[in-house]
């Protein structure tokens, strides 16, 4: 079984500027999430969908960061315009509907802003 | 809201040595209690857990026990290995599972083991 696939694996950018990343989840997975790992820190929700629509988002800086699902499959997430401290980890990680089910997780889009 | 605090590291550890890595947490219901390992340059994955109160979650010879009373999940191994090392998170989560509930982490604890 293929697992939770991220894109890129790193970046580097200048602060103000743009950035994506992308997720694709276990097929099958209808709950999807994206999380923020600062280094030193665990990882933290930054906005969870179900197909696609967001059930939660309360975590998420709404006035630079914005994640869409459009299909219920795959997943984009943007930073614009990005800061220093949006230097992290951004970890994406899907499971079943239902409950009783593991999250995975993908390996991960390392950002660095500078 | 709902937390966990674990020891910080990092741990560094002989081999064959006994392992314990405290994790503690505040919630307000009956959460789930999860370890996650994420080992060098690979993403998070599910090493135990447990769902209530006496549960003990076991894998690959680690061990943690959901205990109410002192609100802890401490993982244990009796005799670590080289190949255990690696950076273990404490998590829960709010509902009885985790299969559509964010996860709560705490800071994450490195474990070195050296030969």
């Amino acid at each position: 079984e293929a697992g939770v696939a991220q894109s890129p694996r790193y970046k580097i950018i200048e602060k103000r500027q743009s950035v994506a990343f992308w997720c694709n989840p276990i097929s099958g997975h209808a709950t999807l999430y994206w999380y923020q790992q600062i280094l030193g820190q665990g990882p933290k929700l930054l906005i969870q969908f179900q197909n696609n629509g967001v059930v939660d988002d309360s975590q998420l800086p709404k006035d630079r960061f914005s994640a869409e699902r459009l299909k219920g499959v795959d997943s984009t997430l943007k930073i614009q315009p990005a800061k220093l401290e949006d230097s992290a980890v951004y970890l994406c990680a899907s499971s079943f509907l239902r409950g009783g089910y593991e999250q995975y997780f993908g390996p991960g889009t390392r950002l660095t802003v500078t | 809201g709902n937390s966990v605090t674990q020891m910080e590291g990092p741990v560094t550890l002989s081999e064959e040595a006994f392992l314990t890595i405290n994790c503690t947490y505040t919630a307000t219901g009956y959460p789930s209690l999860f370890w996650y390992v994420q080992y060098p340059g690979e993403g998070l994955q599910l090493l135990l857990k447990a769902t209530k109160a006496d549960d003990k979650g076991s894998n690959k010879g680690f061990e943690a026990t959901y205990r109410k009373e002192t609100t802890s999940f401490h993982l244990e191994k009796g005799s670590v290995q080289v190949s255990d090392s690696a950076v273990y998170f404490c998590a829960l989560s709010d509902l009885p599972d985790s299969g559509n509930t964010p996860l709560v982490f705490g800071k994450g604890t490195r474990l070195s083991v050296i030969a």
